[in-house]
């Protein structure tokens, strides 16, 4: 019963280094997002995917890249690591019926130094 | 712009009391609102939900009130537990996209035993 997976739990990055946020789902949905949280705040949308080949821009996308390649996978990229990057990211799945909740993964910590 | 408001950040309540936790938006095309609870170390988990077309929902010992004109809704738990305490987050959706969700700051609540 996995749900949504999420790698790595934790990460540390340097300021200009790059790195790929896995997030795998295996409930065949065709809805999958990722977003960030700050301490504090509320979840905020950085990228959202339709269905295999489809993505689109949230609420704050820039210095992120995503790709949807499969049903199942949903990668985000960081090219450039900044100190404002710094916070925990989720990924999350829904099916594309109205009225439908999301579905989260237990997130990845990422902070830049 | 935040369109979802939890202006409460903290709560506390004792054991067997009612805990109402309250949400305000302010995009008047939102028409599916959500309940998400979150534990430390991971995603927020899905609660209960409603419709715009309801003004009430109940799912247990927990009951979402939606108040349109007021534009207003409210979590209610009854009888409150020490295993409620958590941060629990409003979310709303005007289901564009992939039916997006925009999300409040959330609420702490703690339950004393």
């Amino acid at each position: 019963n996995a749900g949504v997976t999420q790698t790595p739990k934790f990460r540390i990055l340097k300021i200009g280094q790059s790195m790929t946020l896995q997030c795998a789902q295996d409930m065949n949905h065709n809805y999958m997002y990722w977003y960030r949280q700050d301490p504090g705040m509320g979840l905020k949308l950085i990228y959202y995917s339709v269905g295999a080949g489809i993505t689109d821009k949230g609420e704050v996308p820039n210095g992120y890249n995503v790709s949807r390649s499969t049903t199942e996978d949903f990668p985000l990229r960081l090219e450039l690591a900044a100190p404002s990057q710094t916070s925990v990211y989720f990924c999350a799945s829904s099916s594309t019926y109205s009225n439908q909740p999301q579905h989260f993964g237990d997130g990845t910590r990422l902070s830049i130094l | 712009d935040q369109q979802v408001k939890q202006n409460s950040p903290s709560l506390s309540v004792q054991e067997g009391r009612i805990s109402i936790l309250n949400c305000d938006y302010t995009n008047s095309m939102f028409d599916y609102f959500l309940w998400y609870k979150k534990y430390p170390a991971e995603g927020p988990t899905f609660l209960i939900s409603i419709s715009s077309i309801k003004d009430k929902n109940e799912d247990g010992r927990f009951t979402v009130f939606l108040n349109k004109s007021a534009k207003h809704l409210s979590l209610h738990i009854v009888p409150s537990q020490p295993g409620d305490s958590a941060v629990y987050f409003c979310a709303a959706s005007d289901q564009t996209g992939a039916n997006n969700l925009f999300f409040g700051t959330g609420t702490r609540l703690t339950v004393i035993p």
